[in-house]
């Protein structure tokens, strides 16, 4: 079936600091890539979606400066946290999509800013 | 755009009875609906769908109803076991083909 590797799956950096977070798709095309957030006890919420080779599209209220998304590849997309704060810490998870597997998460990345 | 509302936000039922979580979605145009399981810190695992097109759809113990009309569709577990227990959470894929998810629901399943 559809894996989708993301790493890291734990990263803690200190206030100010920027972190990347990446996904692939290892045995299919993922055609849109999805990144939610998830604090705590909460649900999944969208951040942003995002087709190769074009520009994210951000949910409101999310800010596509501190946000950076870029899919550069039909097998791979990034989600770079800038000048982290510890309001930023969460679960970061990313959803890829194609019609043949439909949504595949990857593993999630624990973020904590300190 | 989207809105899905879940409830309850938890439930808890003996083992071997039945567990039912219900869910609304606001936009007609939605035509997928996923159910998934999230144990604490792992990803969302997708145990059952349905498409717009269909009212039912069972896998052994879990079935899912979709009403069209009134815009809400079910999760039923039944016979619970212990590994039951968990997040379960509803979604509607609206248009742009985001998913657009429930608040969630913590089953809790008492041996």
């Amino acid at each position: 079936g559809a894996v989708v590797s993301q790493h890291p799956s734990r990263v803690i950096c200190k206030s100010g600091t920027s972190v990347k977070i990446e996904c692939r798709s290892l045995d299919f095309q993922a055609t849109t890539m999805f990144w939610y957030r998830q604090f705590p006890k909460q649900s999944l919420m969208l951040m942003a979606t995002s087709n190769e080779g074009s520009k994210a599209t951000y949910e409101q209220g999310v800010e596509k400066d501190k946000f950076l998304i870029n899919h550069a590849s039909l097998t791979l997309s990034t989600l770079t946290v800038t000048s982290a704060h510890p309001e930023d810490s969460s679960f970061y998870i990313c959803s890829a999509s194609d019609r043949f597997y439909g949504y595949t998460f990857g593993s999630g990345t624990r973020l904590t800013v300190v | 755009g989207e809105n899905v509302e879940q409830h309850p936000s938890t439930l808890s039922v003996q083992e071997g009875d039945s567990a039912v979580i219900k869910c609304t979605y606001s936009d007609s145009a939605s035509n997928y609906f996923p159910w998934y399981k999230q144990e604490l810190g792992k990803r969302p695992q997708l145990i059952i769908d349905i498409r717009s097109n269909v009212g039912e759809k069972k896998d052994q113990r879990i079935a899912v109803t979709l009403n069209k009309t009134a815009k809400h569709f079910s999760l039923h577990i039944t016979e619970t076991q212990p590994e039951d227990s968990a997040v379960y959470f509803c979604a509607a894929r609206e248009g742009g083909n985001k998913l657009v998810f429930g608040a969630g629901t913590i089953l809790r399943v008492k041996s």
